[in-house]
């Protein structure tokens, strides 16, 4: 089983949707969460940390539930421009990080 | 924030060749780290290079296969040897931002292709 768990999709959703994904882990050591962004043929950039009390960055809001672990992401009034892989990821008490697989996102006109 | 500079972003290499990446920083770093990003597939993370000490390796990843220089703070070098057509992967470094458990900043990858 992977650490950290995802629905690879893809979500296809139209221009103004809101979408959620999921994601959950398994070490229950895992301190700090997070979501990457990657274009095709990117690197991953950090879209938001996750905090417990749950996050909110214009139309991105994360949540974090520790006694399920289990995260998530919604996007609001989704534009083209999210079209990407979402990566969710942790890590534990050094820096190293712990890569979901992703979900691909396709936002259509 | 962190800006790292890697190279090459892309070679195809014959099997049995060896091809070494590298990796520059623009600030010192205590940690970084090698990750290989299959096709279709997420990020796995191949060693921990550290300044002064063996870099730290993943299971399922050897030093023979994957041996890393880390000769500086700013500077990592990763060499895949030996390769084979399942090494073509992405390969990209990465560095923690300050403090533990933070943002990471990547390269921008090296794409590499075994025929």
């Amino acid at each position: 089983r992977k650490e950290v768990e995802q629905d690879p999709g893809p979500f296809n959703v139209p221009e103004g949707a809101t979408v959620a994904f999921n994601c959950t882990y398994s070490n229950s050591a895992s301190q700090s969460f997070f979501w990457y962004r990657q274009d095709c043929r990117k690197e991953p950039k950090l879209l938001m940390s996750v905090y417990s009390s749950g996050n909110e960055d214009g139309r991105f809001t994360a949540q974090l539930n520790r006694a399920s672990q289990y995260i998530s992401l919604l996007i609001r009034d989704s534009k083209l421009s999210d079209s990407a892989t979402y990566l969710c990821v942790s890590s534990r008490d050094t820096d190293k990080l712990i890569f979901g697989t992703g979900t691909r996102l396709q936002v259509f006109p | 924030s962190a800006v790292i500079s890697q190279k090459p972003s892309r070679d195809i290499c014959q099997r049995g060749t060896s091809l070494t990446i590298q990796c520059q920083v623009d600030s010192q770093v205590t940690m970084m780290f090698w990750y290989r990003q299959q096709p279709g597939q997420s990020l796995t993370l191949i060693a921990t290079a550290n300044q002064g000490s063996e870099a730290t390796y993943e299971s399922g990843f050897v030093i023979d296969k994957f041996p890393i220089s880390r000769p500086n703070l700013t500077f990592s070098t990763l060499t895949v040897s030996n390769m084979s057509p399942e090494d073509s992967s992405i390969y990209l470094c990465s560095v923690p931002s300050d403090g533990l458990n933070t943002e990471a900043f990547f390269g921008q990858g090296t794409r590499l292709t075994v025929v």
